[in-house]
């Protein structure tokens, strides 16, 4: 049971330099979404998408890019790094039905911005 | 003004307490609620959903108001393995069901 799979779980970055976070669900869930942690916060939405080839903006997307070009993949590409970027990202996904349904997380990716 | 709110805490309590946490939110749009527990350095997990009528699954009892758009949760006779930190949610199932955060409150629970 895999679930959603998060990689790397550790990042150090210089900054100016891009990567991407990975992060893949076998549950064949619609939505998915990426968050940050900062330390004594809860989670801030950075994207999310609805669906295969459909992504969208949430609260703090700058810095951000984001793609969906299956259901099951669903990366986060950092632009070009920032110490203000240093954070704990969670990938999260989720079936959208009638009622609101349970979130499942990723392990989180910890990143460090240099 | 935060879309969601939690009490701040830290809560430090003996076991065998009882201890509730209120939450409120702004968006009257939000249709389905949640407490999600988080375990230091790790993801967030579902510990119960929120219904209208209220539930309760075993020493956990959740309790919604939609008049004034508030949230509770009680946990009677705390154990140390509650210790965590509780993370109200609040989803728009007609935004596409986007999910919004509390900050959390953190649970400290001492023999």
């Amino acid at each position: 049971n895999a679930g959603v799979t998060q990689t790397p779980k550790f990042q150090v970055l210089k900054t100016g330099q891009s990567m991407t976070l990975q992060c893949a669900q076998d549950m064949n869930h619609e939505y998915m979404s990426w968050y940050r942690q900062d330390p004594g916060m809860g989670l801030r939405l950075i994207h999310y998408s609805v669906g295969a080839g459909i992504t969208d903006q949430g609260e703090v997307p700058n810095g951000y890019n984001v793609s969906r070009s299956t259901t099951e993949d669903f990366p986060l590409r950092l632009l070009s790094a920032a110490p203000s970027q240093t954070s704990v990202y969670f990938c999260a996904s989720s079936y959208v039905g009638g009622g609101g349904t349970e979130a499942f997380f990723g392990q989180g990716t910890r990143l460090t911005v240099v | 003004r935060k879309e969601v709110e939690q009490d701040p805490g830290p809560f430090n309590v003996p076991e065998g307490a009882t201890v509730a946490f209120n939450c409120t939110y702004s968006n009257s749009a939000s249709q389905s609620f949640f407490w999600y527990r988080q375990d230091c350095r790790k993801e967030p997990k579902l510990l119960m959903s929120v219904y209208s009528s209220g539930n309760e699954d075993g020493r956990f009892t959740a309790q919604l108001n939609r008049a004034s758009q508030y949230i509770s949760l009680l946990i009677r006779d705390s154990k140390l393995s509650d210790s965590a930190t509780y993370l109200c949610v609040v989803m728009d199932n007609t935004n596409a069901g986007k999910s919004t955060f509390g900050d959390g409150t953190t649970l400290t629970v001492k023999p």
